[in-house]
């Protein structure tokens, strides 16, 4: 069964450092996000990309984040400099099409710890 | 804004014992309603879902009715199973790109 692959699936960096997490989702998906959960809190939605563009990002995802899809499998996510509270599970998603009730399907996650 | 609000765990049962997780939202449109769970060591997987008023979503012996009166989606199963030991997340989708998710109930059965 297709499903999206993260690695590493955990990752530990020193504050200030640029981290990319990376992500492949499935081969014949169109859409693709990032979400996050920090220890104890709700899964955040950070930010989706289609067609090689964000179609949509929220507050959290702010000039430190990016994310790129370099060769056509690959979707990574990138922290420029990273702090302390960035430490969480970050899952990466894909969907076939983004229509009403369509269904995401999700990475297994990083967990980032930074120190 | 979109929030999903979930019965706070963890929740630890015997085999075969009922179980009820309670979610309810709120959306400024017509949301579809969602169940996503995650066993351990894995990713999120979509339970069931359901996109209007009085469906019923349904999967691996899981039910939950979309609720419009009651703003509620709860998810209920008759009898579990150790199997069934995993985190459940509530979520809606209120446009075509992004998950609103609840906090996670971790359910543990125990044999």
């Amino acid at each position: 069964e297709p499903e999206v692959t993260q690695t590493p699936s955990h990752q530990v960096t020193q504050m200030g450092q640029e981290v990319i997490l990376r992500c492949v989702p499935i081969s014949n998906h169109l859409y693709f996000y990032w979400y996050r959960q920090i220890l104890g809190q709700k899964v955040e939605f950070l930010v989706s990309f289609y067609n090689n563009e964000i179609s949509e990002k929220s507050e959290i995802f702010d000039d430190q984040f990016s994310v790129e899809r370099p060769d056509g499998s690959n979707f990574t996510l990138k922290i420029r400099s990273t702090k302390l509270e960035d430490s969480a599970m970050y899952f990466c998603a894909s969907s076939e099409d983004s229509g009403v009730g369509v269904e995401a399907f999700f990475g297994q996650g990083t967990r980032l710890t930074v120190v | 804004g979109d929030s999903v609000t979930q019965m706070e765990g963890p929740v630890t049962l015997s085999e075969e014992a009922c179980l009820t997780i309670n979610c309810t939202y709120t959306a400024t449109g017509y949301p579809s309603l969602f169940w996503y769970v995650q066993y351990p060591g894995e990713g999120l997987q979509l339970l069931l879902k359901a996109t209007k008023a009085d469906d019923k979503g349904s999967n691996k012996g899981f039910e939950a009715t979309y609720r419009k009166e009651t703003t509620s989606f709860h998810l209920e199963k008759g009898s579990v199973q150790v199997s069934d030991s995993a985190v459940y997340f509530c979520a809606l989708s209120d446009n075509d790109y992004k998950l609103s998710f609840g906090a996670g109930t971790t359910v543990t059965v125990r044999a």
